[in-house]
């Protein structure tokens, strides 16, 4: 059974990095795409990143400058870290994992983490 | 960057309604749209992929249709349980991106 956790921080203050970690259980995060999504209060969802399975990355050009993603093999790990946050940043952040080739569906998300950029 | 544009944002149906939600995207995407269902606090779950193909689990009311620019989901015989935001997701270019939503709300 293939799962996914987000962890991190829920309040982060502004001007400062949002940090966030998805752990997985139940595949390798080296045989598969996994994705970074949010989604604001009432909002629709909004596309971040991915992480490729060779580590290789790919952001969302309106967050491109404030962006990086990573990866830590050994713990089945990959993260998130955006900087300079403001209030239009809270919102609830998923990790994703792309469920085969790089262009199917998304089949397994963590439950969400929200974060709250507030001083 | 694909704009999808669903329609409509909202529908208020009965049980046992057939219900058409279509995603119409900016530039051609192959056939690399996907739907999900999202209830109230809980995570997206995928339901068709590739447009048309059922993803595991998921109740045969569910279809879906479409190529190029159009695609349609279709809930045959609606159920309660429906109830719920629907998404469609493109994964032919970066960046990815998601429709704006679908709300279905059963009378």
């Amino acid at each position: 059974q293939v799962q996914l956790q987000e962890s991190g921080p829920g309040l982060v203050k502004p001007s400062e990095t949002l940090s966030l970690t998805c752990t997985v259980s139940g595949a390798s995060i080296t045989t598969y795409y996994w994705n970074w999504i949010r989604q604001s209060a009432g909002k629709g969802l909004e596309w971040i990143g991915r992480v490729s399975t060779s580590g290789s990355t790919n952001y969302n050009p309106s967050l491109q400058s404030r962006l990086t993603m990573s990866r830590d093999t050994s713990k089945n790990q990959f993260s998130l870290k955006l900087t300079s946050v403001t209030a239009a940043d809270t919102a609830v952040y998923y990790c994703a994992r792309v469920g085969g080739a790089a262009t199917t569906g998304l089949d397994y998300w963590g439950q969400g983490a929200l974060v709250t950029v507030s001083s | 960057e694909i704009v999808l544009t669903q329609s409509p944002d909202f529908q208020s149906v009965t049980p046992k309604e057939k219900v058409t939600i279509t995603c119409r995207a900016s530039q051609s995407i192959g056939g690399n749209l996907h739907w999900y269902q999202q209830k109230p606090d809980q995570s997206p779950k995928l339901l068709i992929k590739y447009a048309s193909q059922s993803f595991s689990g998921v109740p045969s009311r569910f279809s879906g249709s479409g190529s190029g620019t159009d695609f349609t989901l279709t809930i045959n015989s609606l159920e309660a349980e429906d109830a719920a935001t629907y998404y469609c997701h493109q994964s032919s270019s970066l960046p990815h991106s998601f429709g704006q939503g679908t709300k279905l709300e059963i009378k």
